[in-house]
């Protein structure tokens, strides 16, 4: 019954492959996000979708897609994977939709994907 | 935009000392201020924001917060640690009337010695 959950937990590959991340949140809540932790633990925001709206893109490099089947579900998916792209990404959601502007709504994370790119 | 900056990357202390990590924000708009602890291999989780009011804030695990308008600052203090606080910690802000983004610190390394 894990509230964000992540799979897989750990991920490595060579550089040049394509690979995808998952994220599904049991919270009912209306907006997810990606996190990247790189190796100096640098906590940064990359996407946010809000309804399967995409909301946030914070200059990520478009090797980088995410997708949101549903509400429940962001999965983010990379193509030809470079050293650079080793980082622990975390998911988050958060229940944004009907609360008034300014309003704070926790935002609760998934345990990580440690993907190291050989 | 903002930033957010973590004086200290590690503070080694020992067991049942008073610890500070320090956290300082920079931002043209209003925000809210979040502590979060990131225990060994772990996801985050929040040990306490300041959204508004009283600029004294309590969180979980005895850890409590100041924040500081005119110096800009959120530092995060406990009296008495113990070697379960081990972890790292991340100083994160939002703004209030705009996207729900957290921009983080660069974190800080809380080693608890015996």
């Amino acid at each position: 019954d894990t509230a964000v959950s992540q799979t897989p937990k750990y991920l490595v590959t060579q550089m040049g492959n394509d690979k995808s991340i998952k994220c599904e949140q049991n919270l009912g809540h209306d907006t997810m996000y990606w996190y990247k932790q790189d190796s100096k633990k640098f906590l940064k925001i990359m996407f946010s979708y809000n309804n399967k709206e995409l909301i946030i893109n914070e200059t990520v490099p478009n090797r980088f897609s995410p997708k949101s089947p549903d509400k429940a579900h962001l999965n983010l998916h990379i193509n030809s994977l470079e050293l650079g792209d080793s980082a622990v990404y975390f998911c988050a959601s958060s229940q944004e939709g009907g609360t008034l502007l300014g309003s704070y709504n926790e935002q609760f994370f998934g345990p990580g994907t440690r993907l190291t790119v050989l | 935009a903002q930033s957010v900056t973590q004086l200290d990357s590690q503070v080694p202390v020992f067991e049942e000392a008073p610890v500070e990590l320090r956290c300082n924000y920079s931002s043209s708009v209003s925000v809210y201020l979040f502590w979060y602890v990131q225990y060994p291999n772990q996801g985050l989780q929040l040990l306490l924001k300041y959204l508004s009011g009283s600029t004294l804030v309590k969180g979980i695990n005895g850890f409590e917060a100041e924040f500081n308008k005119s110096q800009t600052s959120f530092h995060l203090r406990k009296p008495s640690v113990h070697i379960s606080d081990t972890a790292e910690y991340f100083c994160a802000v939002r703004e209030i009337q705009g996207a729900q983004k957290l921009v983080f610190g660069q974190g800080t390394r809380l080693t608890i010695n015996p």
